[in-house]
């Protein structure tokens, strides 16, 4: 079935930019969505649609998607910032909704 | 506030069944997709069921595929799993999703927090 892949870390700097991939191919023809999922906590839904921030999420959260890869972009990032990160497509061939492995992003 | 809250997690042996239970509250149950998604210790978040508004189509992922059943009442709105044969491998968070309204590529929007299956002699 459709496989995507993430890094397992990513680290930025306070105050950067973080900008997670997701890579599978031809992605960019499918819908991507991203979720949060801090320590302890039940995941939540920050980018839906490639780019579209459901309601309540910040705008420091984008997301874009092209060719083979997806990116989920956080500005001026904080420690409330810290968490695990899932991309996430359906796959029309298996009728199977498919999650990348996650990225843990730790701001240094 | 659309809620969803998961019931039924315990400790059972390989080869054991568990059957677990998802309440829904603050949106129209029927009108949703449901989905089972679990996480093992320390791992990554893996799609196991699907289940239309109207209860077909049905879809498993093939790590339960013959041992796990997916069912609803929507008048009751609530969402269960059938879990039998179970593994070690099934120990995990299982967490009930709601899949957003516009189809199978819609993104999961509301979660429970979760209960938790270890399997274990």
């Amino acid at each position: 079935s459709y496989v995507v892949t993430q890094p397992a870390s990513v680290s930025v700097a306070p105050g950067e930019t973080a900008r997670i991939t997701c890579e599978g191919i031809n992605i960019g023809s499918k819908s991507v969505h991203w979720y949060q999922q801090e320590p302890g906590q039940a995941p939540v839904l920050v980018i839906s649609y490639d780019f579209l921030r459901p309601s309540g999420i910040p705008e420091r959260f984008s997301g874009s998607a092209s060719g083979n890869t997806a990116t989920l972009s956080i500005s001026s990032v904080g420690a409330g910032d810290e968490a695990d990160y899932y991309c996430q497509v359906w796959d029309p061939r298996s009728d199977h909704w498919v999650f990348g492995g996650g990225t843990q992003l730790t701001v240094l | 506030e659309a809620k969803l809250v998961e019931s039924g997690g315990t400790l059972v042996q390989p080869g054991g069944s568990l059957r677990l239970s998802c309440a829904a509250s603050g949106f129209t149950f029927g009108d949703f997709n449901m989905n089972w998604v679990r996480q093992a210790p320390g791992k990554g978040l893996e799609w196991v069921s699907f289940i239309s508004k109207s209860g077909s189509p049905i879809y498993y992922a093939e790590s339960v595929k013959g041992r796990f059943t997916i069912s609803r009442d929507n008048a009751m709105s609530s969402l269960d799993l059938q879990m039998s044969s179970l593994r070690v491998e099934d120990t995990a968070l299982y967490y009930c999703a709601r899949l957003g309204s516009s189809g199978p590529t819609d993104a999961f929007d509301i979660w429970g927090q979760g209960t938790m299956v270890t399997v274990s002699s």
